[in-house]
């Protein structure tokens, strides 16, 4: 089955830094790549698009410079917390969906990265 | 303005039984909606979908249900199993190119032996 791998799986880093968080399709290529967050309790917020060669897609509230994606390939995605605060604690998660499959098949989720600042 | 709503945060049932899980949304512009399941600190794995054109769709213990008139929707499995106790999140989409899907809250299983 497809599998999406995030890493890392957890970091904590210091309060101003820059975080890297790397979303790969290992069996599938991927145009398109999305990036959740989830807070404790709560539900999973799409953060934004990720398009292959093209400028990602944020959604509304959601700060495109200081969260940085880049889509370099078919087969990985990234999201950089740049100067990270300690409100920028939370679960992210990126899926993918596959070149070829139509609207409605399934996203593929990857397992996450808690980002714990301090 | 919560689009996707899953009411009930936790729901616990007996190993053997039926649980029901239930979804509400309020966009009458989504048109596909699915099922995941979640552990803790992993990814969602996907469950089960269905279609707006359908009302009912099975997959072995796992059965969704769809009323589009109420625009509810409903998990169903059985019999429970102990494995099952996770998170289940519902989830819905629009038609279009896009695979942007909008959350609920989830609601945490427990399935007890």
């Amino acid at each position: 089955g497809a599998v999406v791998s995030q890493h890392p799986s957890w970091v904590i880093c210091k309060s101003g830094t820059s975080v890297k968080i790397e979303c790969r399709s290992l069996d599938f290529q991927a145009t398109t790549m999305f990036w959740y967050r989830q807070f404790p309790k709560q539900s999973l917020m799409l953060m934004a698009t990720s398009n292959e060669g093209s400028k990602a897609t944020y959604e509304q509230g959601v700060e495109k410079d200081k969260f940085l994606i880049n889509h370099a390939s078919l087969t990985l995605s990234t999201l950089t917390v740049t100067s990270a605060h300690p409100e920028d604690s939370s679960f992210y998660i990126c899926s993918a969906s596959r070149v070829t499959s139509s609207y409605n098949s399934p996203l593929h989720f990857g397992n996450g990265t808690r980002l714990t600042v301090t | 303005d919560q689009q996707v709503k899953q009411n009930s945060p936790s729901l616990s049932v007996q190993e053997g039984r039926i649980s029901i899980l239930n979804c509400d949304y309020t966009n009458s512009m989504f048109d596909y909606f699915l099922w995941y399941k979640k552990y803790p600190a992993e990814g969602p794995t996907f469950l089960i979908s269905i279609s707006s054109i359908k009302d009912k769709n099975e997959d072995g213990r796992f059965t969704v249900f769809l009323n589009k008139s109420a625009k509810h929707l409903s998990l169903h499995i059985v019999p429970s199993q102990p494995g099952d106790s996770a998170v289940y999140f519902c989830a819905a989409n629009s038609g279009g190119s896009n695979y942007k899907l909008t959350f609920g809250k989830g609601t945490l299983l427990t399935v007890n032996p």
